[in-house]
């Protein structure tokens, strides 16, 4: 069975702290992994895409992958109450026949 | 750029009424992908097709979903007859790739609400 497990929260944070978001995979195949962010009514919206092993840093967001141990997580630095979304982890793998595997997503509060 | 274009935006009809969603995908993307999502279920994939051709429909609920893509430019999503069950928010995502080593970009979904 495919499965790209998360937290489905909510996931509650004080502004300005560090918000870590986690996910869990299945297929040890696994070669591509995305974080997509939703906001309430919207579409999803890439906001990372990871390929290898360790960090990957854009502005306030950092891509941790650890293939060894099937994970990947997301944290936001510095975290606004713009953050404020369900974060959804996508995963590619052979499993899948290359498609994307969807978590459920985590709901992150961030609070004044 | 433009992005992924979906018509229309929200659809409200009765049970048994044929509905038709349409999507422009980003161009130059040779990847088009139908999701539906609900709060029961998240994001699924219904369908994805990959230079205008299906390549996996087994997403498909039932023989009432049908989906083309005449076109590069053009897809269409149908379901006929309608009913409640398939109220749900509906994307089209385009990508570079087929193969899932590249991302795939949202169009802002039609909401269906089936009465």
């Amino acid at each position: 069975q495919k499965e790209v497990e998360q937290n489905s929260g909510p996931l509650s944070v004080p502004e300005g702290a560090i918000a870590s978001l986690n996910c869990t995979y299945s297929d040890r195949g696994s070669q591509s992994f995305f974080w997509y962010r939703q906001y309430s009514g919207k579409s999803p919206e890439l906001i990372m895409s990871i390929y290898s092993n360790g960090d990957k840093e854009d502005g306030r967001f950092t891509a941790q992958l650890n293939k060894a141990s099937q994970y990947v997580s997301l944290l936001i630095r510095d975290s606004q109450p713009s953050d404020s979304a369900t974060y959804l982890c996508a995963v590619v793998g052979m499993d899948s026949n290359y498609q994307l595997i969807w978590g459920a997503g985590t709901k992150l509060i961030i609070k004044p | 750029d433009a992005g992924v274009i979906q018509s229309p935006r929200h659809e409200v009809t009765e049970m048994g009424q044929e509905v038709t969603l349409r999507c422009k995908p980003i161009s130059g993307h040779n990847s088009l992908f139908w999701y539906r999502q609900t709060m029961m279920r998240g994001l699924e994939l219904l369908i994805y097709f990959n230079n205008n051709v299906p390549i996996d429909d087994s997403g498909m609920p039932e023989d009432r979903f049908s989906a083309k893509m005449p076109n590069a430019s053009f897809s269409t999503l149908k379901i006929q007859p309608s009913e409640p069950r398939d109220s749900a928010v509906y994307f089209c995502a385009s990508s570079l790739s087929g193969y899932g080593n590249q991302p795939q970009h949202f169009g802002d979904g039609t909401r269906l609400s089936i009465l």
